[in-house]
């Protein structure tokens, strides 16, 4: 059964620029959340989506912002990139036939914001 | 609002060694706890998911407890090994929303 599956695994950007970035649940997952970590903040909870609809949002600025697709998968946006946005961006799934509410992540998207 | 804490920051020990990993949080009222393992520049690996009406699970050589009363969850690991020097993080469940501690990086030493 093939993990939680996250796109590009490393990016570079400069500021001003848009990033996307991409996550694949676990198949039969329907719930996906993204996570922001840095050294200074540690693991930070930006949203979480379920059937399509956001369901939870943390206290990032809207520059921030997902969707989630038919399929689960889902994707997140940051625009107008700032030097701070630099960071390890993960996506976890969970939910399916089981689900006991274990969180499942995948590899992480390192940006680098220059 | 949540909070997760996690003691120590850092811990060194020798192989061989039994270990405790501490983690507290504010809230009660959670859903579950998990704990993490994360590698150098890696995800996170599930270890071990504890429900609210738990009170332990156990998975190998690790054994995870949950006392909500107190606000309070430890990791604890038999017989440490070099390969399980990492990041250890827990995290809480409530409301929807998962809250992580800061970690404890551990490093076991041959």
């Amino acid at each position: 059964k093939a993990g939680v599956t996250q796109t590009p695994r490393y990016l570079i950007k400069t500021r001003g620029q848009q990033v996307t970035l991409s996550c694949s649940p676990i198949s039969g997952h329907r719930s996906v959340s993204w996570y922001q970590q840095t050294p200074g903040q540690g693991l930070q909870f930006l949203f979480e989506y379920f059937s399509e609809t956001q369901r939870n949002k943390g206290n990032f600025p809207g520059r921030f912002s997902g969707r989630q697709f038919s399929n689960s998968r889902s994707e997140m946006n940051v625009s107008t990139l700032e030097l701070g946005d630099s960071a390890l961006y993960l996506c976890a799934s969970t939910g399916g036939r089981r689900n006991t509410g274990e969180l499942f992540f995948g590899e992480g998207s390192r940006l680098t914001v220059l | 609002k949540q909070e997760v804490t996690q003691i120590p920051a850092a811990l060194s020990v020798p192989e061989g060694e039994n270990l405790v990993l501490n983690c507290s949080f504010t809230d009660s009222a959670i859903y579950n706890l998990q704990w993490f393992r994360q590698d150098p520049g890696k995800g996170l690996t599930s270890l071990l998911l504890i429900q609210s009406s738990q009170r332990e699970q156990t998975s190998g050589r690790l054994n995870a407890s949950l006392d909500k009363s107190s606000g309070r969850s430890t990791l604890y690991i038999a017989a440490s090994q070099p390969g399980d020097s990492a990041t250890y993080l827990c995290a809480v469940t409530a409301g929807n929303m998962l809250t992580f501690g800061g970690g404890t990086r551990l490093m076991v030493k041959p």
